[in-house]
């Protein structure tokens, strides 16, 4: 089993709705999670971190962490093409950060 | 502006040939990080440094690979005799101490021909 596990996509959805992407990992003794955007031929940025049970707000974005169901979210509000990218689920695992495959996400205008 | 900054962004060399990579960090943060990256793959973590000491590798740094950071603030990676399977796209990062949250400069894409 992989460690951080993402559906690939890609994920299409319309423009102004909300779009939610996910991750499970495997280690139940995870503290940090990350999500990363990623445009193509570009460096991953941080957009979110949460690091304990439940909701985090940052404008359009809310992180969502489930730690007994070892799942994280996202889910990003009023889509807007900009948006279009990979998005990297990724935790902590010592001092390192462990990174899921990604997934694809494509914004309908 | 002071975020993570790399050279070169892009070096296409023959295979065996040997290339060099320079990493800045975010001037304040002590620990500096590299990473690789291929085509549909989430990055994989190389190493990292905590001020000069580089504290772990991870078995993906075969012994071609080298990282030094010799005076705790710029860090190069060097590979030598480059393959084709070492085309990639190499990513740094830097974080400050105590902190998780790590920042990606915009990395060099490798291609060996």
């Amino acid at each position: 089993q992989k460690e951080v596990e993402q559906n690939s996509g890609p994920l299409s959805v319309p423009e102004g709705a909300i779009a939610s992407l996910n991750c499970t990992y495997s280690d139940r003794g995870s503290q940090s999670f990350f999500w990363y955007r990623q445009y193509s031929g570009k460096s991953p940025e941080l957009i979110m971190s949460i690091y304990s049970n439940g909701d985090k707000e940052d404008g359009r974005f809310t992180a969502q962490l489930n730690k007994a169901s070892q799942y994280v979210s996202l889910l990003i509000r009023d889509s807007q093409p900009s948006d279009s990218a990979t998005y990297l689920c990724a935790l902590t695992r010592v001092d390192k950060i462990i990174f899921g495959k990604g997934t694809r996400l494509h914004i309908l205008p | 502006d002071t975020g993570v900054s790399q050279n070169p962004r892009h070096k296409i060399t023959k295979r065996g040939q040997n290339v060099t990579f320079r990493c800045d960090p975010i001037s304040e943060h002590n620990r500096l990080y590299w990473y690789r990256q291929t085509l549909g793959q989430g990055p994989e973590f190389l190493t990292y440094f905590q001020n000069e000491a580089q504290l772990e590798k991870s078995r993906l740094l075969s012994d071609r690979f080298s990282a030094e950071r010799p005076k705790g603030s710029f860090s190069t990676l060097e590979i030598q005799r480059t393959e084709q399977g070492d085309s990639a796209m190499y990513l740094c990062a830097s974080s400050l101490g105590g902190s998780v949250e790590q920042y990606f400069g915009p990395g060099t894409r490798l291609t060996v021909t």
